[in-house]
């Protein structure tokens, strides 16, 4: 597995602000990935954090909503811009190490905007 | 795209019995099918997984069947313990295709009633 961590764990946010959540992972992974979990809710993909290129978004998730960066093997950002209350949830990152066909969660950001 | 379907919602079951949570996919695709655990506030963890040319895979009181004619995988918990109480989830990726993302299920809720 690796170890992962999320900053900050959680926030209190007011709308049209933006929010930047960091992934940092002590060593390097192929993939890393960015995750919404709304309150009692299962998982949803938003985006795929290509290292040295653009992310690859999922269908209702948009690049001026939710930029992503990936600027090496350990690291990603996510920013949540212009918040609505509706953005209030759990971002999650996750990564696929280096020869394990598996992904492994980061302890979750929790966000909550009003 | 991959659609992913578990059953039950919620399930209560009398510590020391066992407990069975069900998926179902809908890609043909698919290859690779985990399953994680989410405590309350936590993240999820794997609890294990599953390859599509293996049928069953078995980790102490832990053990999870795939049928890829039926297109369906199950959860088995056996001599259930009150800290199995936790919400689970399944997923699915094609792997072998290029396709790391997973499609996650809704979740089953379970409860062990001591």
């Amino acid at each position: 597995s690796a170890v992962i961590s999320q900053k900050p764990s959680r926030d209190i946010c007011q709308r049209g602000t933006s929010l930047t959540i960091q992934c940092q992972v002590d060593s390097q992974v192929t993939m890393m990935f960015w995750y919404r979990q709304q309150p009692g809710q299962s998982l949803t993909l938003i985006a795929t954090a290509n290292q040295g290129s653009e992310a690859t978004y999922e269908s209702g998730f948009v690049i001026d909503k939710f930029p992503i960066s990936r600027p090496n093997l350990t690291f990603s950002t996510l920013t949540v811009s212009n918040m609505s209350p509706e953005d209030s949830s759990i971002y999650l990152c996750s990564v696929e190490p280096y020869r394990q066909e598996t992904q492994y969660f980061g302890p979750g950001t929790r966000l909550l905007v009003l | 795209g991959e659609n992913v379907e578990q059953h039950p919602s919620t399930l209560s079951v009398q510590e020391g019995d066992s407990a069975v949570i069900k998926c179902t996919y809908s890609d043909s695709a698919s290859n690779y099918f985990p399953w994680y655990k989410q405590e309350l506030g936590k993240r999820p963890q794997l609890i294990i997984d599953i390859r599509s040319n293996v049928g069953e895979k078995k980790d102490q009181r832990i053990a999870v069947t795939l049928n890829k004619t039926a297109k369906h995988f199950s959860l088995h918990i056996t001599e259930t313990q009150p800290e199995d109480s936790a919400v689970y989830f399944c997923a699915a990726s094609g792997r072998w295709f290029g396709n790391e993302k997973l499609t996650f299920g809704t979740g089953t809720r379970l409860t062990i009633i001591p």
